[in-house]
């Protein structure tokens, strides 16, 4: 059964930094592309990051390039998100999900229950 | 990365159809056939109910189906049960400078 587990979620003050982690489990991680989606409170889902499985290519929406940053370590299957310069504006629910990337044709299969981020003074 | 367009809510009767339209440019959902669509029940994590159009992943229902034409990708429902009532988005490659969009979300409601 694959599972996705996010952590790393919290508040945190305009300008501060978060890393969220994603664990996976129940199936091959080095061979899928993973995604971070974000939900805002007015419900939108933005695409933020993705990487392939093999961390040679990564994507960024033009809302967070130069501040997040997206990496994998294999071999604890977990996925990452290096949040830096957080606005008010990045406030949201952020999944994991499974997926992303050419090799899945862009879709997610799977997806975390989500972790909170909340940018606020 | 703008995103996709799609009407805020939709409705039908239980057994009815109803369809979904998702608008998109050449650039996105016109230029490529990586148009998939998400089920969304509040509080849960989202599921993949179509990929590459018209794809359905394995263990979703035949109810289900997708199709495009030019620039909007359309998801039907069929049957419409009450379990189906949810938030739906669809979502599309958009390029390499783009990456990929989602759409605002439709959220449908069995009557």
């Amino acid at each position: 059964e694959v599972q996705l587990l996010e952590s790393g979620g919290g508040l945190v003050q305009p300008g501060g930094s978060l890393r969220l982690s994603c664990a996976a489990s129940g199936f091959t991680f080095t061979t899928y592309g993973m995604t971070w989606v974000r939900q805002f409170p007015g419900k939108g889902l933005e695409w933020v990051s993705a990487m392939t499985g093999n961390a040679a290519s990564t994507w960024y929406a033009d809302s967070v390039k130069g501040r997040f940053t997206i990496s994998r370590d294999n071999s604890k299957n977990t996925l990452y998100l290096q949040m830096n310069s957080l606005r008010a504006a990045d406030t949201a629910v952020y999944y994991c999900a499974k997926g992303g990337g050419f090799s899945s044709s862009w879709a997610l299969d799977y997806w975390g229950q989500g972790t909170l981020v909340t940018v606020s003074s | 990365q703008s995103a996709l367009t799609q009407p805020p809510s939709a409705s039908g009767s239980p057994g009815q159809s109803v369809t979904i339209s998702c608008t998109g440019t050449s650039s996105d959902v016109g230029g490529f056939n990586y148009v998939s669509w998400y089920q969304h029940h509040p509080g849960k994590a989202p599921k993949l109910m179509i990929y590459e159009v018209s794809k359905r992943p394995s263990g979703v229902p035949d109810r289900f189906s997708g199709s495009k034409s030019g620039n909007t990708a359309s998801l039907t429902v069929s049957g419409l049960q009450a379990d189906d009532e949810a938030d739906y988005y669809c979502s599309s490659y958009a390029g390499s400078n783009n990456f990929a969009v989602f759409g605002g979300g439709t959220k449908l409601t069995v009557l």
